[in-house]
This record gives structure tokens, C-alpha cells and sequence, in this order.
């Protein structure tokens, strides 16, 4: 089946420092990523939608020049969280699919999710 | 913009006892997702309905699709206390080329053994 590989599975990080969360499509070309954030006991909201070698679209409120985007391979996207604060601390999880808009099992596969902590 | 509302928020049972959990969107879906999350762990596909009406059944899971595509629910029968995790729906607008999923707010269920 679809598999994403999501590192680190958590970091803990300065308060100031940038930290980069990468996702690999193991066995797809994932022509499409997206970047969700989850707090505790909330649902996955989604940050960022990125194709493969074009700009990210960024969802309403979200800050571009704080969480980097980069999708410049069918199965490489990277996440940079520059300047990471306390409140940038949240599980971060990335999410692929194909070209055809379905993966087996039809399903949009997820990554394992990044635990950032920011100290 | 598109939302989905879950209810209810959480969920105890008693193990044997059944469980359900709605999901309401504000429009029309060209599917809906629905996914199993235990603590600490990442969401895992559980299945898609995309007809309208549509019931399917894994197991002790049945999930239904209404026939506006508008709602859905998941039913588990006999609740067992593997099933314990937060259950969310996901809906899949039927517009834009990105088809990004919109997520419920899950349900947060506890099975008492």
C-alpha cells in the first residue's frame, strides 16, 4: 500500500530556531501534499496545500513566511518552521495523494505526524 | 468555506455496548472519508462512501452515507476496547482543483472494560 515517511517524529526545539519536518511518498509519485496541524485533543486543520514544483496555497491565517513549504519533488515536501515560538508547539502531519486524486485504498495516506515542542 | 461538524465531541461506553458518531457538512460532498486516530498516533483510513445512500459495513462498522451527501455516520457494534481512538470524518468538496479534505472534529471514544 501508500506509504509516507514523516522525520522527525518529534523535536524539541529553542525558542527562535527553524525546524524542518520532511515527508517522503515511499511508493507513489505524490503530486499533491498537504501540511495539517493538530492541537491536543482537536481536529487536523489544514495549513498548506502544495504540487509538486509550484508555489504552496497557504489556508486563511496562516503565515507563509513562517512555515516554509517546499515540494520540489514527486516524493519529497518539506516543512520549515522559522522562528518557531511555544505557541508554533503542536503535532504536525502530512498527507499525499496521486496525480489520479486516489491512493489504494482510496484513502489520503498520512505521514506518522511530527510532535514539535518549542521550549 | 466548507465545514463538517462531528458530534458528539466524546464518547464513554461500556465494552459491548454500541457507539455512534454524525457528521453533518454545510454542502455537498463528492465523498466522505472517515479515519481512526489513536492517542498519539497519526490518522489511518478507515473507508470512503461516495454514493449517494451508500452503506458499507467492515466488521462491526457500519458507515453510512445520506443521500443529500451531506451527512454521515459510523456505527460500531458491540464496542470492544480496541476500539477506543478518535474517530474523524473527512469531506471531500465536490470543487477546486486541490480536493482538500475538510475534518470533522472527531469523536473522542473510551470503552470501559
Amino acid at each position: 500500500g501508500a506509504v509516507v515517511s514523516q522525520h522527525p517524529s518529534w523535536v524539541i526545539c529553542k525558542s527562535g530556531t527553524s525546524v524542518k519536518i520532511e515527508c517522503r511518498s515511499l511508493d507513489f509519485q505524490a503530486t499533491t501534499m498537504f501540511w495539517y496541524r493538530q492541537f491536543p485533543k482537536q481536529s487536523l486543520m489544514l495549513m498548506a496545500t502544495s504540487n509538486e514544483g509550484s508555489k504552496a496555497t497557504y489556508e486563511q491565517g496562516v503565515e507563509k513566511d513562517k512555515f516554509l513549504i517546499n515540494h520540489a519533488s514527486l516524493t519529497l515536501s518539506t516543512l520549515t518552521v522559522t522562528s518557531a515560538h511555544p505557541e508554533d508547539s503542536s503535532f504536525y502531519i502530512c498527507s499525499a495523494r496521486d496525480s489520479e486524486g486516489s491512493i489504494y485504498p482510496y484513502g489520503y495516506t498520512f505521514g506518522s505526524g511530527t510532535r514539535l515542542t518549542v521550549v | 468555506g466548507q465545514q463538517v461538524m462531528q458530534i458528539p465531541q466524546y464518547q464513554h461506553v461500556q465494552e459491548g455496548e454500541d457507539f455512534t458518531t454524525y457528521c453533518n457538512s454545510s454542502t455537498t460532498l463528492s465523498n466522505i472519508q472517515w479515519y481512526k486516530q489513536r492517542p498519539g498516533g497519526h490518522p489511518v483510513f478507515l473507508i470512503q462512501l461516495v454514493k449517494s445512500g451508500e452503506v458499507k459495513k467492515q466488521k462491526r462498522l457500519t458507515f453510512q452515507f445520506g443521500e443529500a451527501k451531506k451527512n454521515s455516520s459510523l456505527h460500531i457494534t458491540a464496542t470492544q476496547t480496541t476500539d477506543v481512538g478518535t474517530y474523524f470524518c473527512a469531506g471531500l468538496g465536490t470543487s477546486g482543483s486541490a480536493r482538500q479534505l475538510t475534518f470533522g472534529s472527531g469523536t473522542q471514544l473510551t470503552v470501559l472494560p
